[in-house]
């Protein structure tokens, strides 16, 4: 059973880092890429980040991008997302999310965690 | 970037009674477009991707249409397990996008 599991969110003043990690199971974690998909209280959804299964190709949306890093260890099967310079926009359940394979350059996602509350607040 | 917009943004719907919602991409994404349903402290489910392919485990009541900008996801009986939050997700460029998103609730 594919299983992922967000660990690392939490209350932190606007200027601050936090890192949040996923572990996976229940799957060959190397072979995939994975991604990063945020949702705000009471929004909808907004990706994050993406990260190739070899770390190779790394992406990220233009409202992330030069604060937040995404990484993987293959070794742990275990994905992260280190987040500075964090702003009360970034409040949040981040999910991590594994995609379905198909025919195409790029994937849906069929695999969810549960989802991480990052609160940005002073 | 490309935009993907839902309409409408709620649709009060009976038990029993067809639902048919609308997303909308700003350019074309072919056939690369996914639904996912979400109910309330859940994370996302997928339906849909391909426009059309039913992902695993999905009834049959759940269908998709379209291609290039227009699509549809159909649900032709709604089941009371069925009232949700939809998205529509193209994945046919970077960044990923997703619509945002139909409620469908009970009339």
């Amino acid at each position: 059973e594919v299983q992922l599991v967000e660990s690392g969110g939490g209350l932190v003043k606007p200027g601050g880092s936090l890192r949040l990690s996923c572990a996976a199971s229940g799957f060959t974690f190397s072979s995939y890429s994975m991604n990063w998909v945020r949702q705000a209280p009471g929004k909808g959804l907004e990706w994050v980040s993406s990260i190739s299964s070899s770390s190779s190709y790394i992406y990220y949306a233009d409202s992330v991008k030069g604060r937040f890093t995404i990484s993987r260890d293959n070794a742990k099967n275990s994905l992260y997302l280190q987040m500075n310079s964090l702003r009360a926009e970034d409040t949040a359940v981040y999910y991590c999310a594994r995609p379905l394979v198909v025919p195409a350059a790029l994937h849906p996602i069929d695999y969810w965690g549960q989802g991480t509350l990052v609160t940005v607040s002073s | 970037e490309i935009v993907m917009t839902q309409s409408p943004a709620t649709l009060s719907v009976s038990p029993g009674e067809r639902a048919t919602l609308s997303c909308r991409a700003s350019q074309s994404v072919s056939s690369n477009l996914a639904w996912y349903q979400q109910k309330p402290g859940q994370a996302p489910r997928l339906l849909i991707y391909g426009a059309s392919t039913r992902a695993t485990g999905i009834p049959a009541r759940f269908s998709g249409s379209g291609s290039g900008t227009e699509f549809t996801l159909t649900i032709s009986s709604l089941q009371s397990e069925d009232f949700a939050v939809y998205y529509c997700q193209q994945y046919n460029n970077w960044p990923l996008s997703f619509g945002g998103g139909t409620k469908v609730e009970i009339k």
